[in-house]
């Protein structure tokens, strides 16, 4: 099974930050990652899928990098509305999350 | 309007059984491919099963297969997770999801999840 480590496991920043979050793949998955947020009480919503592909309506300043086994989800000036949790997801195999970032206010 | 609405969550006693459907609305079910996601209490989330419609493959997580089983009614367009021998560490939410597109993709489309609570 692919495992998928996620970090940091909390991240504490201040509006207009920029916000970098790393997922590792325990085996090459190519590009088939994808980045949800999930706030509390609610379902998660797809920010990126296949690495670098922003979903429609996603606001601009999220981004995804990466290939092969390191990706990164990067936030270019965070919002209010970003304190939330992110998790990256494999689909080259089944599919497999990791395990979460919390983005908490500074 | 694209949707998907979760129901059959609740209470069971540990070694009961489950069923919970996922009612579709708003694009194509029956060449969609659809999971279950499930989420503890202040827990991450994990994939449990996947389902893909236009030819009814299958797949499941280690830790519900052979206790856990997909299906889908396409006249009703519906999804179902039947869960038997229920265990205390399947208390979750419950989420349905589909993949942007069939046959292995991110999931675009969520429900807003139906709890599942294993406790005598």
């Amino acid at each position: 099974d692919i495992q998928m480590t996620q970090s940091p496991s909390t991240l504490s920043a201040s509006v207009g930050d920029r916000v970098t979050i790393t997922c590792r793949a325990s085996q090459s998955i190519s590009s088939w990652l994808a980045w949800y947020q999930q706030k509390p009480g609610k379902a998660p919503k797809l920010l990126i899928y296949k690495a670098s592909n922003l979903e429609s309506g996603v606001p601009s300043r999220f981004s995804g990098s990466g290939s092969g086994t390191e990706f990164t989800l990067t936030i270019s000036s965070l919002q209010p509305d970003d304190f939330a949790t992110y998790f990256c997801q494999q689909y080259y195999s089944y599919r497999t999350f990791g395990q979460g970032t919390k983005v908490e206010i500074k | 309007e694209v949707q998907l609405v979760e129901s059959g969550g609740g209470l069971v006693q540990p070694g009961g059984s489950l069923r919970l459907s996922c009612a579709v609305s708003g694009f194509t079910f029956r060449t969609s491919t659809m999971n279950w996601v499930r989420q503890a209490p202040g827990k991450g989330l994990e994939w449990l099963s996947y389902i893909t419609n236009i030819n009814g493959g299958k797949n499941y997580a280690d830790s519900v297969k052979g206790r856990f089983a997909i299906s889908s009614d396409g006249a009703s367009n519906s999804l179902y997770l039947q869960m038997n021998n229920l265990r205390a560490e399947d208390t979750a939410v419950y989420y349905c999801a589909r993949d942007r597109a069939p046959g292995g993709d991110a999931f675009d489309i969520w429900g807003q999840g139906t709890m599942v609570t294993v406790s005598s």
